[in-house]
């Protein structure tokens, strides 16, 4: 079946420090969606990017489809960007990226 | 502007107690409806999808069973909880299958 795997499991930063999370998936299924939940809660879009490059603020994501592979960027981290990142292509979901920002 | 309601917020029932979830979209004509359930600390596994009324499709069989009885509604149930059902339940939509994908604010189930 198809598969998502995302890393690193985890990322600790220091306020306004850059991250790159990363999602590679198994089939070339054109509908990756990026999503963002803090602990107990639902889930936010951060993007639908089932190919190319997106940005909003200091969120940039990038999906190549050929490459099976889709990335976000989080430049000049915030204690607010806390939380756990998940990728989905259609209706499978990557394990998550959990980041913790620290001042 | 299209509005997904879940209810209750939190739920905590006794094993062997019926349960039943719900959720409602407004605002979106014939979406297509998803059930996935989170275990804590875990990730999102689907269980149902509807893409039609009165038409459900079981992707895990988890002991829950899924309804959906008008265009905008659809009900996540079962007769008799187990441990096991503990854990954060969400409802979505989606324009078509592989659309984006918008989530509800979820009900925390507590199972004791």
């Amino acid at each position: 079946g198809q598969q998502v795997q995302q890393s690193p499991t985890s990322l600790v930063l220091q306020e306004g420090e850059n991250a790159e999370l990363q999602c590679n998936f198994s089939t070339s299924l054109n509908s990756m969606q990026w999503f963002y939940q803090r602990p107990g809660g639902s889930l936010i879009s951060v993007f639908y990017n089932p190919s190319g490059t997106k940005q909003s603020g200091r969120l940039t994501s990038t999906t190549v489809i050929k490459e099976r592979r889709s990335s976000l960027h989080i430049s000049s981290s915030q204690i607010t960007d806390s939380g756990t990142y998940l990728c989905a292509l259609g209706l499978t979901f990557g394990l998550g990226t959990r980041v913790s920002v620290f001042p | 502007a299209q509005t997904i309601h879940q209810w209750p917020v939190a739920e905590i029932k006794a094993v062997g107690s019926p349960l039943s979830l719900g959720c409602t979209i407004k605002g979106k004509s014939s979406p297509n409806l998803y059930w996935y359930w989170q275990a804590t600390g875990g990730t999102l596994q689907q269980l149902f999808y509807s893409i039609t009324v009165g038409q459900v499709e079981s992707v895990v069989q988890l002991n829950l069973s899924a309804s959906r009885p008008k265009d905008d509604q659809f009900i996540l149930s079962t007769e008799k909880l187990l441990l096991s059902h503990s854990g954060f339940y969400l409802c979505a939509w989606s324009l078509w299958n592989y659309a984006e994908q918008f989530f509800g604010p979820g009900t925390r189930l507590t199972v004791l």
